[in-house]
């Protein structure tokens, strides 16, 4: 069975740098095709995509945030890694990871539970 | 970047009526759209993926059809579990983008 768990601070202050961690049961993060997202929910709202690596260590990152994100993979610890600087309130969110083991046309099909990170001084 | 949009916003129905979303894009996205279901204070699971393939696991009650630009999810009779939040998602081109969501409340 294969499971993610998002890891990573509950409470950021504005202007610091979020660091959140998807860490891979049951699935190695080396396989080809892969397709890792993270994906963030502000409470009460839509979902909003981020950023993505895919098995080739593509990534893409959502426009309006790419100056702030950064994606990889952390193959010894069978991680994927997000960063996010310079953190605003506006941040405040849920923070999915998601994998489909297969090229993203076909969308995500595993799910973290999301891991809650409020921006405030 | 392309937009998706979605409607209704929100829509109020009983069990075991026929409920149908629709999502338009903002430009061709050929058949590369996903549908998910999400539940409050859960994640999202995915239904539908390339506009009318049925993830494995999800009921027949579910179905997608569309290409290009317009699509739309179809739930043939609606179940007491199925009242939730949907979303559309192109992947069709990066960056991926959502549509903005479609309650389906109890009526």
């Amino acid at each position: 069975q294969v499971t993610l768990r998002e890891s990573g601070p509950a409470l950021v202050k504005p202007t610091q740098t979020l660091t959140l961690t998807c860490t891979f049961s049951g699935y190695s993060v080396r396989n080809s095709p892969l397709c890792v997202t993270w994906i963030r929910q502000p409470p009460g709202k839509a979902l909003d995509w981020l950023a993505v690596i895919d098995g080739d260590d593509n990534k893409y990152y959502n426009t309006s945030l790419k100056t702030r994100l950064t994606i990889s993979k952390d193959t010894s610890e069978n991680q994927v890694v997000l960063t996010m600087t310079n953190m605003d309130p506006v941040d405040t969110a849920t923070y999915y990871c998601a994998l489909r083991g297969n090229h993203c046309y076909y969308g995500v099909d595993v799910w973290g539970q999301g891991t809650t990170v409020t921006v405030s001084s | 970047d392309i937009q998706m949009t979605q409607s209704p916003s929100s829509v109020s129905a009983s069990v075991g009526d026929r409920v149908t979303i629709t999502c338009r894009a903002s430009q061709g996205i050929s058949n590369w759209l996903a549908w998910y279901q999400q539940k409050p204070g859960r994640a999202p699971n995915v239904l539908i993926y390339a506009a009318s393939s049925l993830q494995s696991g999800v009921p027949s009650r579910f179905s997608g059809s569309g290409s290009g630009t317009d699509f739309t999810l179809t739930i043939s009779s609606l179940q007491p579990e199925d009242f939730a939040t949907y979303y559309c998602q192109q992947t069709n081109s990066f960056p991926l983008t959502f549509g903005g969501g479609t309650r389906v409340e109890i009526k």
